[in-house]
């Protein structure tokens, strides 16, 4: 089965740019959704369908897919932008999240 | 304004048998493409996706999961069950239903608050 790969933690500096990566087989064929999850909240849908933002989102945040690497980039990063990033897709017939990143805002 | 509530127990004993309710508002689970699914969250740890029911009573769930977990909708009552057998304390987690619609933006967009479940004697 698909497993989704992210780095363990990122590192922004405030006001600068944030990449953060999702790996996976030939993830570039699937829609990739994001969501960020701040402490003690639940999951907030911040992208989908690979570079779409739901209404209430910054243009901050952009995605983009491609091979197997699929990527958040979060622009002009703030402080209330420190939370844990969950990558999703749909494999097959089953979801598929992530082990999640956790950001820093410096 | 698409809302979803999860109801259960807090405390359940080890091999004992979870029920959990989500209950929600603002959308229609007979509404073609819409489902509603279950996630949970060990303390500390990543999101873990258990099941899905769609509009058309088609279900999928976790594969690692998938001889403990059942899924039912109730379209009137506005809800769905979730029952996981055999619990053991490894599934102390926050559980969490999510409102999916496959038509439109696909991703799991509107979350309950979750349900904090400890399995413990």
């Amino acid at each position: 089965s698909l497993e989704l790969t992210q780095p363990l933690s990122v590192s922004v500096a405030l006001g600068q740019t944030a990449s953060l990566s999702c790996e996976g087989n030939n993830i570039g064929s699937k829609n990739v959704h994001w969501y960020q999850q701040r402490p003690g909240q639940a999951p907030v849908l911040v992208i989908y369908r690979d570079t779409n933002r739901p209404s209430g989102i910054p243009e901050r945040f952009s995605g983009s897919n491609s091979g197997n690497t699929a990527t958040l980039t979060i622009s002009r990063a703030q402080a209330g932008d420190e939370a844990d990033y969950y990558c999703q897709v749909w494999d097959v017939i089953t979801v598929v999240f992530g082990g999640g990143t956790k950001l820093t805002v410096l | 304004q698409i809302t979803l509530k999860e109801s259960g127990p807090t405390l359940v004993n080890p091999t004992q048998t979870l029920t959990l309710t989500c209950t929600f508002s603002g959308f229609s689970l007979s509404t073609s493409g819409v489902g509603v699914g279950w996630i949970r969250q060990p303390p500390g740890k990543a999101l873990e996706w258990l099941a899905l029911i769609y509009w058309n009573e088609d279900k999928r769930y976790s594969p690692s999961l998938n001889s403990r977990l059942t899924i039912t909708k109730d379209t009137s009552k506005k809800q769905v069950v979730l029952t996981m057998t055999n619990m053991v304390p490894v599934d102390t987690a926050t559980y969490y239903c999510s409102h999916w619609d496959m038509i439109g933006v696909a991703g799991f967009e509107y979350w309950g608050q979750g349900i904090l479940v400890t399995v413990s004697s």
